[in-house]
């Protein structure tokens, strides 16, 4: 099976511009994660779904980032502008509560630079 | 915010040797988990404690929870220079559903 699918691997982009990070979950999973990393702050939980819905977004830093799950096999993060210090590694990460609701399985992650 | 803090942040060992790694945390959980990340990639889960549970083995890792003290620790036997990752682990509160909380992490390097 494949696992969590995440694109582009690695952005550059420059201050100001919009970015859209993708995730595509493992097939039957109903939790999806969107984590970022950064040296100074480590792993930060950003929003999660369950079924597609949003359930907390509280992690997400401030209104420039949103995220989406149009449906089950789909999901999005957008920084709109971004900044310098959205420069981190984004992680996405599904689960499925039916067979382990905590076990998280990771993507390969995208690393942002903002220049 | 970092439910907890791991203890080392760094720890090189040789090939054969055994490695522990410590985590603490701060409210109680329902499980605890560890992840590995290789660099430059995702985290690959390796094990799950539960609350009531005191100790867990898979393969040559072997994981203790200590909840009255709210501390877990990892164990790496007889070591690979494969086991070479930072180590996380992560909890689940009480209450929260479904949410991790990650530890700052700790770099092992395994010398040949």
């Amino acid at each position: 099976d494949a696992g969590v699918i995440q694109s582009p691997r690695h952005e550059v982009t420059e201050m100001g511009q919009e970015v859209t990070l993708r995730c595509k979950p493992i097939s039957g999973h109903d939790y999806l994660f969107w984590y970022r990393q950064t040296m100074m702050r480590g792993l930060e939980l950003l929003i999660y779904f369950n079924n597609n819905v949003p359930i907390d977004d509280s992690g997400m830093p401030e209104d420039r980032f949103s995220a989406k799950m149009p449906n089950a096999s789909f999901s999005t993060l957008k920084i709109q502008p971004s900044e310098p210090r959205d420069s981190a590694v984004y992680f996405c990460a599904s689960s499925n509560w039916a067979v382990s609701p905590d076990t998280q399985y990771f993507g390969p992650g995208t690393r942002l630079t903002v220049l | 915010s970092q439910q907890g803090e791991e203890d080392p942040q760094a720890l090189s060992i040789q090939e054969g040797e055994n490695a522990t790694m410590n985590c603490s945390y701060k409210t109680s959980i329902n499980n605890l988990q560890w992840y590995r990340q290789n660099s430059g990639r995702g985290l690959v889960h390796l094990i799950l404690i539960r609350s009531n549970e005191r100790e867990k083995h898979s393969g040559r890792l072997r994981v203790t929870l200590d909840t009255s003290k709210k501390s877990s620790s990892l164990l790496i036997t007889a070591s690979r220079a494969a086991d070479t990752a930072s180590y996380f682990c992560a909890t689940v509160h009480s209450g929260s559903a479904r949410q991790l909380t990650f530890g700052s992490g700790t770099q092992l390097t395994v010398l040949p």
